[in-house]
Order: structure tokens, then sequence, then C-alpha cells
């Protein structure tokens, strides 16, 4: 089992639909859990960072965390073009990131 | 915020030849920085955790001797990829926390490296 899994998709959604990007990891723990936006031949940027079980929002995107599920996801409100990239879902224990493969996004215009 | 610099961000160098990648933080002193490795259509994989004024420690499968960490001061950490094979072509990315921060706090990255070995 990897430690961090993605569904590497492509998952296509419509312009103004939400995308659900999903993640799951193995290492009970893990202490923080981060998604980052990499666009085709960039390095990865921070887009939301989760400590605690629940829901964050910022913006357009709501980061989820489930510990007891050991689980967390990102939704993405109104998506737009500029939005099709790679999501990758990272998770930190005590020191090390591990990320997962990354789900690539496609919103249609 | 923090910001990482990494330099050069391509890089194209003849088989056998050596090349080294500068990866530096810019507004915060960063004891440890982080070096991936990412191959087309691939995750980010961890090669080696850098850590001021000791040796990095590599992950599984990483030659050190191949892969050289040099982290001499709290704002600079290098890799050099030295006697490269085209197999080396890759996209190779720094990242650093700020310790200042306190915690397990976001990573920030570089601008990554594409090596292309000819």
């Amino acid at each position: 089992q990897k430690e961090v899994e993605q569904n590497s998709g492509p998952l296509s959604v419509p312009e103004g639909a939400i995308a659900s990007l999903n993640c799951t990891y193995s290492d009970r723990v893990s202490q923080s859990f981060f998604w980052y936006r990499q666009y085709s031949g960039k390095s990865p940027e921070l887009i939301m960072s989760i400590y605690s079980n629940g829901d964050k929002e910022d913006g357009r995107f709501t980061a989820q965390l489930n510990k007891a599920s050991q689980y967390v996801s990102l939704l993405i409100r109104d998506s737009q073009p500029s939005d099709s990239a790679t999501y990758l879902c990272a998770v930190s224990g005590t020191y090390k990131y591990i990320f997962g493969t990354g789900t690539r996004l496609k919103v249609l215009a | 915020g923090a910001v990482v610099s990494q330099h050069p961000s391509r890089v194209i160098c003849k088989s056998g030849t050596s090349v080294k990648i500068e990866c530096r933080s810019l507004d915060f002193q960063a004891t440890t920085m982080f070096w991936y490795r990412q191959f087309p259509k691939q995750s980010l994989m961890l090669m080696a955790t850098s850590n001021e004024g000791s040796k990095a420690t590599y992950e599984q499968g990483v030659e050190k001797d191949k892969f050289l960490i040099n982290h001499a001061s709290l704002t600079l950490s290098t890799l050099t990829v030295t006697s490269a094979h085209p197999e080396d072509s890759s996209f190779y990315i720094c990242s650093a926390r700020d310790p200042s921060k306190g915690g397990i706090t976001e990573a920030f990255f570089g601008q990554g490296t594409r090596l292309t070995v000819v």
C-alpha cells in the first residue's frame, strides 16, 4: 500500500463546477496535511494546509480532513480553466513530507 | 512569505560531466532542506535531506556518491550530480521549511531545475 494515495485522473469538470480531489494516507501518526498545485514544468505551490479534523475554507478552496478515516480532500468551487493542473496531496509526520502521485484536473471552458 | 530560490532553472550537460544545483532560502534560515526528483507524469520523490553543518540523509536507493549534497550555510544547499548519465535527466526540486514558525509548517519550493543529459 502506498503511503499517500491519489487517483491520477484526469478529472474533468466543466467551468463553474465544483472539483473534488481526494487523498488517503496510511500513517496514522501523520500530523499535517497539505495540498499543492503544480503546473506542467513548474514546481509545486501551496494551496491549502490543514492540521485538525473538519473543514478549512480559503476563497474558492475548501480542505477537509478526517483523521479517523485517514482521508483528506480538496474542493474547488467555481472551477476555472486556470485551475487545470496537477494537485498533489502531501502528508507530514514529525519530519518528512510524503507526496501522493497527484491528480490531474482539467477544467473545460 | 518565505522564498526559496533555485538555480539554474535549466541545464544541459554532456554525459560524464557533473552539474551543480543551488538552493537558497532568501528570507529565513533553513537548517534543513529537502531535495526531490520528479520524472515526467510522476510524483515528487524525496532523494535526500540536507542538514546544515552535517552529512545529508539519503533515501533508500539514492546513491550518495553520485548525488553529492553540501549544506555549508543556513541559507544554501547544493546538489551535485556527478558523472551524469541520460537516465539522470529529470526535474530536480529543493524545498525548505521556516523553522522559526515552529511545528510542521508548509514547505516552500524552489523553482526547480530541468536537467538534460545528452
